[in-house]
């Protein structure tokens, strides 16, 4: 069982926009900044996201992050069928003294 | 750009130490924190540990006893030793340039990781 809770998968249609949720507690989300990672069937993680909001170069803008609280939230707008992927939030967890991940979401675009 | 390659046997022996190799091309250890992370066949990821570049390091405590990191500046590698494995640690590990300190915590930014190594656990 996974430190932050993320919905197994979602689904959408191309062009379409989805969310993705994660939801932690105060000593994780609420106290550290959140990253997201896209993992492509076969392939490695790769970040989308860092510190609750920014995007790496090369990331284009249809993805963003977004944090209130204890939650945290990854949408990602005009999707693609190459969007299709496992989608997992990370934070430090600063009572556990432990990197935590969301259990991941598996993304579908219909 | 920075890439990072991970090198190890794909298979231990129950109860053995399993071994691993991050080679870092493109860029330098120095200055940075470098991780490890895994993750079983189907399931999500986990983090194992992170050491600076200097050599202090952190373990994920469910795992703390079994694992040390370790760095070599001089081939720009760090390694991953995880002893008395199981099947339960059969598992994809990946390292990676991060966190990030801040303050007493980390940020957990990890990027790049490397392409992954399958390590299966069998006796």
């Amino acid at each position: 069982q996974s430190v932050l809770t993320q919905p197994p998968s979602v689904s959408a249609a191309p062009g379409q926009k989805v969310t993705i949720s994660c939801s932690g507690s105060s000593s994780n989300i609420g106290d550290n900044f959140v990253s997201w990672y896209q993992q492509l069937p076969g392939a490695a993680p790769k970040l989308l996201i860092y510190e609750n909001n920014n995007r790496p170069s090369g990331i284009p803008d249809r993805f963003s992050g977004s944090k209130s609280g204890t939650s945290a939230t990854l949408g990602i707008t005009g999707l693609q069928t190459g969007d299709e992927a496992d989608y997992y939030c990370g934070t430090w967890d600063s009572s556990l003294s432990v990197g935590v991940f969301g259990g991941g979401t598996k993304l579908t675009v219909l | 750009q920075v890439q990072l390659q991970e090198s190890g046997p794909g298979l231990v022996k129950t109860w053995e130490t399993l071994s691993l190799t991050c080679t870092v091309s493109g860029g330098s250890i120095s200055g940075y924190y470098w991780s490890w992370i895994r993750q079983p066949p189907g399931k999500g990821l986990e983090w194992i540990g992170h050491m600076y570049y200097s050599g202090s390091t952190t373990y994920n405590p469910s795992l703390e006893s079994r694992t040390t990191i370790s760095a070599d500046t001089s081939r720009n590698q760090f390694s991953l030793k995880l002893t008395s494995v199981t099947t339960a640690d059969t598992a994809v590990y990946y390292c990676a340039r991060g966190p990030y300190a801040s303050g007493r915590y980390y940020i957990l930014r990890f990027d790049p990781l490397g392409q992954g190594i399958l390590v299966t656990v069998s006796s």
